[in-house]
């Protein structure tokens, strides 16, 4: 019940194209969903995140979207470039247990 | 602002030796976290602090494992004796309290190998 479960677990796009990267999850009592996007060498830093009250999210070219009764979300990069190949993660917590659960990460690639 | 800082980056040590990391926090988070991810799979909990006070160890592996935040500043992790299984990346994370503590800040990792 506690899983996060993320797929494709590696993705290659073009420059310019559109990233998506999904994640489910199982625990009803999850209510904050974050991203994070880590480089090599640096720690998970927080990209975007959504609460199960909204269905989207958008900071710039990230978008988060949100399905609660298919306990789902989905993270949307557009207009991909270069510099946001990275290995992405998704999680989940919750504000009676801030432990975040991890989603197994995504290596992601924008070729030029 | 300084960010989440972490000691040492990498560390190599034999099994059975004795380890040390530490995590400073950023300046006036109360919450503190530790996690850990093993080569290959998912980042996991070990243990969240308030203050000096640790709110929840669930994830902590087993008593080989001690963590402390002494006067609910920086916090250390100590792995006596280590033991193969327990190489990996140790991250460490902070967060402001109330409203804004489930937003937390990640430090940038100890690498901890094993031999």
């Amino acid at each position: 019940q506690q899983q996060v479960k993320q797929s494709p677990q590696s993705l290659i796009v073009q420059k310019g194209g559109i990233s998506i990267i999904n994640c489910a999850y199982e625990n009803t009592a999850f209510d904050y969903f974050p991203w994070y996007q880590q480089f090599p060498g640096k720690g998970p830093a927080l990209l975007i995140a959504i609460r199960p009250d909204v269905s989207e999210k958008k900071e710039g070219r990230f978008t988060i979207s949100f399905n609660k009764s298919a306990k789902q979300f989905s993270l949307h990069i557009m207009d991909s470039q270069p510099g946001d190949s990275a290995t992405y993660f998704c999680a989940a917590s919750s504000r009676s247990n801030y432990q975040l659960i991890w989603g197994a990460g995504t290596k992601l690639i924008i070729k030029p | 602002e300084a960010g989440v800082t972490q000691f040492p980056s990498h560390s190599v040590i034999e099994k059975g030796q004795t380890v040390t990391l530490r995590c400073d926090p950023i300046s006036g988070h109360d919450n503190l976290y530790w996690y850990r991810r093993v080569m290959g799979k998912e980042i996991k909990f070990l243990l969240h602090f308030v203050k000096e006070s640790k709110q929840d160890e669930s994830g902590m592996p087993n008593n080989r494992f001690l963590a402390e935040r002494t006067g609910g500043t920086y916090s250390t992790l100590k792995v006596q004796p280590a033991e193969l299984e327990d190489s990996g990346v140790y991250f460490c994370a902070s967060s402001q309290g109330g409203g804004l503590a489930l937003s937390q800040f990640f430090g940038p990792g100890t690498r901890l190998t094993v031999l």
